[in-house]
C-alpha cells in the first residue's frame, strides 16, 4: 500500500511569489490533514478535509493559505503571496478515522518551504 | 486549552543505555487520545503508539514501552537498550474529541532529539 505523499519534498520562493504544496492521501481514507512545523516551533495543526470537504480550518493563519481537495482525492495548499514567515515545513496526514485507529494517522515526508 | 510539553530538547545516549522521553500534557477533556511518533532523518513521521484516556494499562512492544498516567497527565516513552537506529526526534501528541472544531487534529509537544551514539 503506498503512503501519504507529498509534492515537491523542497520548494525555495522568493517573497510574494505563489507556491502550491500537493498532497496524495492513503487510497480510501476519507480524512485529509494539513500540519505546519515553524523552525524550533511545533508542529501545528492548519487543517481538516473529510472528503472534499472542509470540517475544520481553525488552524489557517490566514488567507494567503489556500486548501483545496477536488473530488476527496488529493490536496492543495496554495500560498499566495508567500511571506518570509511561511518557511517551514509542511505535513500531510490521512486516516479513515477522525480520530486515528489503532494505526494512527499516516503522515507524509512533508514538504521544505523556504521563503527568501 | 489542550497543550503538550516535552521539556527535553535534546538527550545524548551511548548505545546500549535505556532512555526516558517525557511528556506531560495539559486539557480539559474527558476522552483524548495520546500518540507518539518518530521522525528519522528522512523526515516523515512514523506513528509508534495511541492511547485512549480510559486506557491506563502500561504498553511494551519490543524495546519500546509507554507508561501513562493520569494522576500526573504524563506519556512517558522508554526504549530499553538503546541503538543507533533509534536516533530521531521524537513526539508527543494529542487529540482533542469528536466534537466541535477540533475533531481529530492533533496538538504536538515540541519534540526531542534523540542521539544514540555507537
Amino acid at each position: 500500500e503506498a503512503g501519504v505523499t507529498q509534492f515537491p519534498s523542497h520548494s525555495v520562493i522568493e517573497k510574494g511569489q505563489t507556491v502550491t504544496l500537493r498532497c496524495d492521501p492513503i487510497s480510501g481514507h476519507d480524512n485529509l490533514y494539513w500540519y505546519r512545523r515553524v523552525m524550533g516551533k511545533e508542529i501545528k495543526f492548519l487543517l481538516h478535509f473529510v472528503k472534499e470537504s472542509k470540517q475544520d480550518e481553525s488552524g489557517m493563519p490566514n488567507n494567503r493559505f489556500l486548501a483545496e481537495r477536488t473530488g476527496g482525492t488529493y490536496s492543495t495548499l496554495k500560498v499566495q503571496p508567500a511571506e518570509l514567515e511561511d518557511s517551514g515545513v509542511y505535513f500531510c496526514a490521512s486516516s479513515q478515522e477522525e480520530v486515528a485507529g489503532v494505526d494512527g494517522y499516516t503522515f507524509g515526508s512533508g514538504t521544505r518551504l523556504t521563503v527568501v | 486549552a489542550q497543550k503538550v510539553t516535552q521539556a527535553q530538547t535534546e538527550i545524548s545516549v551511548v548505545e546500549k543505555e535505556d532512555v526516558t522521553l517525557d511528556c506531560v500534557y495539559e486539557t480539559r477533556d474527558t476522552t483524548y487520545y495520546l500518540f507518539w511518533y518518530k521522525q528519522p532523518p528522512s523526515g516523515e513521521l512514523v506513528f509508534l503508539i495511541r492511547r485512549n484516556s480510559f486506557d491506563e494499562q502500561n504498553e511494551i512492544s519490543g524495546r519500546y514501552s509507554w507508561n501513562f498516567q493520569k494522576s500526573t497527565s504524563s506519556f512517558n516513552f522508554t526504549i530499553t537498550a538503546s541503538q543507533v537506529v533509534d536516533s530521531a526526534v521524537y513526539f508527543c501528541a494529542l487529540s482533542g474529541p469528536w466534537n466541535g472544531g477540533s475533531q481529530g487534529n492533533l496538538i504536538f509537544g515540541k519534540g526531542t532529539k534523540l542521539s544514540v551514539k555507537p
